[in-house]
């Protein structure tokens, strides 16, 4: 229900350190992933995306890592700023829909 | 380059009232979606139009949400009746081709119901 949906998975960070987001998607037809970025108050923006025939791609400060095996995503962020603070979601697509998993809040504090 | 345009940025309406919101996609793309995103959740797909036509609308409920894209440009997305549980962001997005650029999404509209 929505008050369950409220209590999104929350991770805290200092500014300046490295940040993992983790994401278990649930279908292993899935071909390709993205990771938003999610701001108060705004549309999902689009960070980095991957492949399912790779298993890590790297982007600016930002690197996905995919484990196929498991059914693993993670989005690496590099040295953590306070403009990071947002709601993070993965996404995944088994066949041209776009299926979102739950969100993950990164807080940043000084 | 122009975002995504929605507006209103913001609806707060009693259940059983009909509410629209317009949506302008980024110029020159084919491709244009609405979603539901309830507070706390990721956006939940309800249609999508391929110029315009409708490529997939099987999560749209169609007894009271309807929506249109007549010229293949701008769309609304029109709720009547609206029920509370119709309470969410209301987000449009629009790309060229899915799988090579993602979507694009607008600011959304946040719909109360009362």
């Amino acid at each position: 229900g929505e008050s369950v949906g409220l209590h999104l998975p929350t991770l805290s960070v200092q500014e300046g350190d490295n940040s993992i987001i983790n994401c278990a998607y649930s279908n292993s037809a899935s071909d390709y992933f993205i990771w938003y970025k999610q701001e108060s108050g705004k549309g999902p923006q689009f960070i980095i995306d991957i492949r399912s025939n790779m298993d890590k791609r790297q982007g600016q400060r930002v690197t996905v890592l995919l484990n196929k095996t498991v059914k693993h995503l993670s989005l690496q962020i590099a040295a953590t700023q306070p403009g990071d603070s947002a709601v993070y979601f993965c996404a995944e697509t088994p066949t041209d829909k776009l299926i979102f998993g739950t969100g993950t809040r990164l807080q940043v504090f000084p | 380059e122009a975002g995504v345009a929605q507006s209103p940025r913001y609806k707060i309406i009693e259940k059983r009232q009909s509410v629209a919101f317009w949506c302008n996609p980024i110029s020159g793309h084919a491709t244009l979606y609405w979603y539901q995103q309830i507070l706390g959740q990721g956006p939940k797909l309800l249609i999508q139009f391929q110029n315009n036509g409708v490529v997939d609308d099987s999560q749209l409920p169609k007894d009271r949400f309807s929506a249109e894209r007549l010229k293949g440009v701008d769309s609304t997305l029109k709720i009547q009746p609206a029920k509370l549980e119709d309470s969410a962001v209301y987000l449009c997005a629009s790309s060229s081709t899915l799988r090579q650029t993602g979507q694009y999404f607008g600011p959304g509209t946040r719909l109360t119901v009362t």
